[in-house]
């Protein structure tokens, strides 16, 4: 069966740090990858997608990157945090047409 | 564009009182989906509409896709307190997207 790993689960770090935020998935080929933001409260901000190794759609310009290095994994990057990208993040795969998993999720915050 | 609008964003509603959540695209869409995120937990699938007109129950539970295949509700009779969450519609626009709708936050007021 399909599962899909996201770590950390939390994450405290300081203005100007780095990030690197791993998600993998089993049991499956050449997903759909997804990286989301959530906000406290509020709904699924897509920031990145990828539907093979290398290929990056990004939809909100800002303060982050995305990368896919193998079929399986997703990693999303920053240089340097900002108090703004604090926040619950989400990857996601799905194959087509077919519904989407998400992983437990990482809840990011930055001082 | 591509739009779709979830309402409301919120509803408080007493235990035993019905909830609705609608969604409302501005293009047709090849399907839609309806997904469930607990208070600090990831969303989950419930389910997937296709057909247009299609009514689909799970339990207490029915979702509903437009004739025109471009709106979708979720109704759920009786609320219970393990209904709390936010709802999300996630509309299929034949693309490679996956995007959702502005979610829908229901609490309980026991």
């Amino acid at each position: 069966s399909q599962t899909i790993h996201q770590w950390p689960a939390t994450l405290v770090q300081p203005v100007g740090s780095p990030l690197s935020l791993e998600c993998t998935v089993e049991g499956t080929s050449n997903p759909n990858l997804y990286w989301y933001r959530q906000a406290a409260g509020r709904g699924l901000q897509l920031l990145f997608y990828s539907v093979g190794i290398g290929q990056i759609s990004s939809e909100v310009p800002q303060n982050l990157s995305a990368s896919r290095p193998q079929d399986r994994q997703f990693i999303l990057s920053s240089k340097k945090l900002l108090l703004s990208d604090s926040g619950f993040y989400l990857c996601a795969w799905m194959a087509l047409n077919t519904e989407a998993f998400f992983g437990q999720g990482t809840r990011l915050t930055v001082v | 564009g591509q739009q779709v609008m979830q309402i409301p964003q919120y509803q408080h509603v007493q235990e035993g009182e019905d909830f609705t959540t609608y969604c409302n695209s501005s293009t047709t869409l090849s399907n839609i989906q309806w997904y469930k995120q607990r208070p600090g937990g990831h969303p989950v699938f419930l389910i997937q509409l296709v057909k247009s007109g299609e009514v689909k129950k799970q339990k207490r539970l029915t979702f509903q896709f437009g004739e025109a295949k471009k709106n979708s509700s979720l109704h759920i009779t009786a609320t219970q307190t393990t209904d709390v969450g936010t709802y999300f519609c996630r509309p299929n626009f034949g693309n490679e997207k996956l995007t959702f709708g502005t979610g829908t936050r229901l609490t309980i007021i026991p």
